[in-house]
């Protein structure tokens, strides 16, 4: 069955940079494009990107002004989003997520991975 | 971007009855291939969102059929049509006509 797996919870401090794992199983990696989409404490959600694991093929909302970094391992089926100078308001719960091109919606998602900007 | 605005924020509902979603659009999601770029989501508490809805009208895989979503262009409905204890939580629209957004969403508590 089709599974996106992320890694743990993180504290970090501010200015400080942070990596989150997204490891699928159960489809091709490389014929759906991952979504990255966040959910500061309390509120909704926020769109981050996209990176195609198959074309190379990657974007990024203009809100994070080349802090954010969308990379993919085929050999790991495994997508990363890297988020540098990180700030108190980048507190959040970061979720990939599957992009189903023939309903054109995100299908299936990872648990979340909290992570937590703190001095 | 195009901006999504549901109502209304907070829906107090009863088991066994009816209850319904507002999206509204910016601009209209229609795409040229005649298919209506607009998705339903559930978040229940604690938990990652849940497809229920694609292309404005088709249930996702395993979702019951007292749900159920509709429109056209830029006004969009989800309609639970007798709510369950399990239909509590926060539901987002999302469209994907263009660069990724979501509605601001709407919470169902009992």
């Amino acid at each position: 069955q089709v599974q996106l797996v992320q890694s743990e919870t993180e504290v970090h401090k501010p200015g400080a940079s942070v990596t989150v794992s997204c490891k699928s199983s159960g489809f091709s990696f490389t014929s759906h494009p991952i979504h990255w989409v966040r959910q500061a404490p309390g509120q909704g959600l926020e769109w981050m990107g996209w990176i195609n694991a198959g074309s190379g093929n990657r974007k990024s909302s203009p809100k994070f002004q080349g802090r954010l970094s969308l990379t993919t391992d085929t050999s790991a089926n495994t997508a990363y989003m890297r988020l540098t100078s990180l700030r108190f308001e980048d507190t959040a719960i970061y979720y990939c997520a599957r992009f189903w091109a023939d309903g054109e919606a995100l299908d299936f998602w990872g648990q979340g991975s909290l992570v937590t900007v703190s001095s | 971007d195009i901006v999504l605005t549901q109502s209304p924020l907070s829906l107090p509902v009863t088991p066994g009855e009816p209850a319904s979603i507002s999206c509204k659009s910016s601009q209209s999601l229609l795409h040229s291939n005649g298919f209506t770029y607009l998705n339903w989501y559930l978040q229940r508490p604690g938990k990652s969102p849940q497809l229920l809805i694609y292309l404005g009208s088709r249930r996702a895989s395993g979702v019951p059929d007292r749900f159920s979503g509709s429109g056209t262009g830029t006004d969009f409905t989800l309609r639970i049509s007798r709510v369950e204890a399990e239909d509590i939580g926060v539901y987002y629209c999302m469209q994907a006509l263009q660069t990724l957004t979501f509605g601001g969403g709407t919470k169902v508590e009992i």
